[in-house]
């Protein structure tokens, strides 16, 4: 059971290039997340999911695009990359049912992202 | 407007202590509120848990209150060690919602 993986860990790209980033939950979860942090701001959402072929706004999603084709999966787009868009983006995991021990999100370990 | 606020000051105590995070919202009325601990260059792992009608939540040495007429809570751990330093941050659910608020977290360190 590896949880939630992402990759790239770590990528570097220049102004104006593109990225995807991939998620990969195996713990069957319906819904997925995927969240920037900035120093000092904490987690932010781009956006989320709440089942495979859906995709919704978070907080901060421009400059973003999600798709979620299939259930394990959530990938996040940069279409042209900025400097504000240096962080460290983190995707979670969570069970559709609030009932006792379900409420929980499981993040992956992260992509560090630099934008030069 | 909507906020957590969780102090932004790292908090420094001695091993053996009982270390003390506060977590203060505003605008919200949440379902539940969560504790998860972050490492350096890792992801936040969930702690505890605490519903709107739970006064405290104990688990080990980590107890959790929870205000809903102050909007604070409060995060404990009893004997910490140096293995507890660590980022702390607080989340709030919504009834009914997708999403979980985070705060931005407080950086703990326990000196040996």
């Amino acid at each position: 059971n590896a949880g939630v993986t992402q990759t790239p860990k770590f990528r570097v790209l220049k102004t104006g290039q593109s990225m995807t980033l991939l998620c990969a939950q195996d713990m069957n979860h319906e819904y997925m997340y995927w969240y920037r942090q900035d120093p000092g701001m904490g987690l932010r959402l781009i956006h989320y999911s709440v089942g495979e072929g859906t995709t919704a706004k978070g907080e901060v999603p421009d400059g973003y695009n999600v798709s979620r084709l299939k259930k394990q999966n959530f990938l996040l787009g940069l279409e042209s990359a900025a400097p504000s868009q240096t962080s460290v983006y983190f995707c979670a995991s969570r069970e559709v049912k609030r009932t006792s021990g379900k409420e929980t999100q499981y993040f992956g370990p992260g992509t560090r992202l630099l934008v030069l | 407007s909507q906020k957590i606020e969780q102090n932004s000051e790292a908090l420094n105590i001695q091993e053996g202590k009982t270390a003390t995070l506060t977590c203060n919202y505003t605008n919200y009325s949440p379902a539940y509120l969560q504790w998860y601990r972050q490492d350096p260059g890792r992801g936040p792992v969930f702690l505890l848990l605490i519903r709107e009608n739970e006064k405290e939540k104990r688990k080990e040495r980590l107890k959790v209150t929870f205000d809903t007429t102050l909007k604070q809570s409060l995060f404990h751990i009893t004997a910490s060690q140096p293995a507890d330093s660590a980022t702390y941050l607080c989340a709030l659910d919504m009834t009914g919602g997708f999403k979980t608020i985070f705060g931005a977290g407080t950086r703990l360190f326990v000196k040996a």
